[in-house]
């Protein structure tokens, strides 16, 4: 079946530092890849969206890559800050045209 | 653009009621989706509409949950004889075709 995967494992570091993401897809090839911010009892709101002829996309302190031969997407966030604390989810639409989500990686940036 | 908005926030329910969410969509969005999370989860597909017609079902519903968009407007998601293994977050989000999606606040649903 068409997956998107994320390291569920929470990811910890300290201010200042870069925190990277990742999140792979299986068995179909995402024209693009969107990455989105979740807060705790909050709806996720969406951040980037990176298509499949762009390597590299950056936004302010955030950069997205997609590399379509590992079938994979990097999120890093530079310059991290406690603010930055929250659920992060890669998505896609398959082939079928739905939605789909990873199970996100929690990141906590300490002081 | 006044969002995408759920009703009810909140919904606690005995164990074998029946429980109805409303998702107000961005207007001019003609996609509109449900999903289910849990704690540490990401969203899990439920089911989606384009305008009026719902377009997919998730093989994982039971036949307790049921949603519609009478009129490519509004959707309602009813649960029957809720269990619970119910109990979760259930989100709504919209888009414009196959776009960026905005999601809802989401209705929480405790059953006891």
């Amino acid at each position: 079946s068409q997956k998107i995967e994320q390291n569920s494992e929470a990811l910890n570091i300290q201010e200042g530092k870069t925190a990277t993401l990742t999140c792979n897809y299986t068995n179909y090839s995402p024209a693009y890849l969107q990455w989105y911010r979740q807060d705790p009892g909050r709806g996720p709101v969406f951040l980037l969206l990176i298509r499949e002829n762009e390597k590299e996309k950056r936004k302010e302190r955030l950069k997205v890559t997609f590399d379509t031969t590992l079938k994979q997407s990097l999120f890093h966030i530079t310059a991290s800050q406690p603010a930055d604390s929250a659920t992060y989810l890669c998505a896609s639409y398959n082939q079928g045209g739905k939605l789909i989500f990873g199970q996100g990686t929690e990141l906590s940036v300490k002081p | 653009d006044t969002g995408v908005s759920q009703d009810p926030r909140h919904k606690i329910t005995k164990r074998g009621q029946n429980v109805t969410f409303r998702c107000d969509p961005i207007s001019e969005h003609n996609r509109l989706y449900w999903y289910r999370q849990t704690l540490g989860q990401g969203p899990e597909f439920l089911t989606y509409f384009q305008n009026e017609a719902q377009l997919e079902k998730s093989r994982l519903l039971s036949d307790r949950f049921s949603a519609e968009r009478p009129k490519g407007s509004f959707s309602t998601l009813e649960i029957q004889r809720t269990e619970q293994g119910d109990s979760a977050m259930y989100l709504c989000a919209s888009s414009l075709a196959e776009g960026r999606a905005f999601f809802g606040q989401g209705t929480r649903l405790t059953v006891v």
